[in-house]
């Protein structure tokens, strides 16, 4: 399935490199999200993306930085991160509702395993 | 309080059986609701969305109980490909504010 790709699957970086991850939706959708899940905790929301704007940013340290280019494509950008960042960080899309604002169901990508050494 | 919160099991069941799993929500604002499925190291997938008459898909059954905030999956006749991990998620309001349980880890014995 290529609805929503990311690049990379695997990454190790240590706490001074800088490093980004990619996504890309190929389905039409308007609102891009990241998440983070790390072992034992639910999906925690990081950032949405509504029509490339960013609507919500949930308390995320500095150290991720994401950019959404077009609807389609959206990057987070690494730099300085902790031990404890290391986890598997998924991207989703959906298509968001006019008029109601509501959105129909999030379609992930495979997601990047981040390890922070 | 949580959002979601879904009991993380885990359930070891045989082959055959019926399973059901449950799922409370905070928000009484809440909007859609939705059963993804988790492999292990993949990434979610929708199962089912939740509707408020419940609703059925082949031998997986979805209800919702508003007034008690509640949502259940039932799962009939288990396989062994259903073992996976059944996360719960909430979407509040009219916003795009998705909420997910830890989900519930199933495993179906031969």
């Amino acid at each position: 399935e290529t609805g929503v790709t990311q690049t990379p699957r695997h990454l190790v970086m240590g706490m001074t490199n800088k490093k980004s991850l990619k996504c890309e939706q190929h389905l039409g959708h308007n609102a891009m999200y990241w998440y983070k899940q790390s072992a034992k905790k639910p999906l925690e929301l990081m950032f949405v993306y509504n029509f490339k704007e960013q609507t919500e940013n949930n308390s995320v340290p500095s150290r991720f930085s994401p950019e959404c280019p077009n609807s389609s494509h959206l990057f987070l950008h690494l730099h300085t991160l902790q031990p404890e960042d290391s986890a598997l960080y998924l991207c989703a899309s959906s298509q968001v509702l006019r008029g109601e604002g509501g959105t129909n169901e999030q379609f992930f990508g495979p997601g990047t395993r981040l390890t922070v050494l | 309080r949580k959002e979601v919160e879904q009991d993380p099991g885990p359930f070891n069941v045989p082959e055959g059986a019926t399973v059901a799993f449950n799922c409370t929500y905070s928000n009484s604002a809440s909007q859609s609701f939705f059963w993804y499925r988790q492999d292990c190291r993949k990434e979610p997938k929708l199962l089912m969305s939740v509707y408020s008459s419940g609703n059925e898909d082949g031998r997986f059954t979805a209800q919702l109980n508003r007034a008690s905030q509640y949502i259940s999956l039932l799962i009939r006749d288990s396989k062994l490909s259903d073992s996976a991990t059944y996360l719960c998620v909430v979407r509040q309001g009219t916003g795009n504010q998705f909420y997910f349980g830890t989900g519930t880890s199933l495993t179906v014995i031969p």
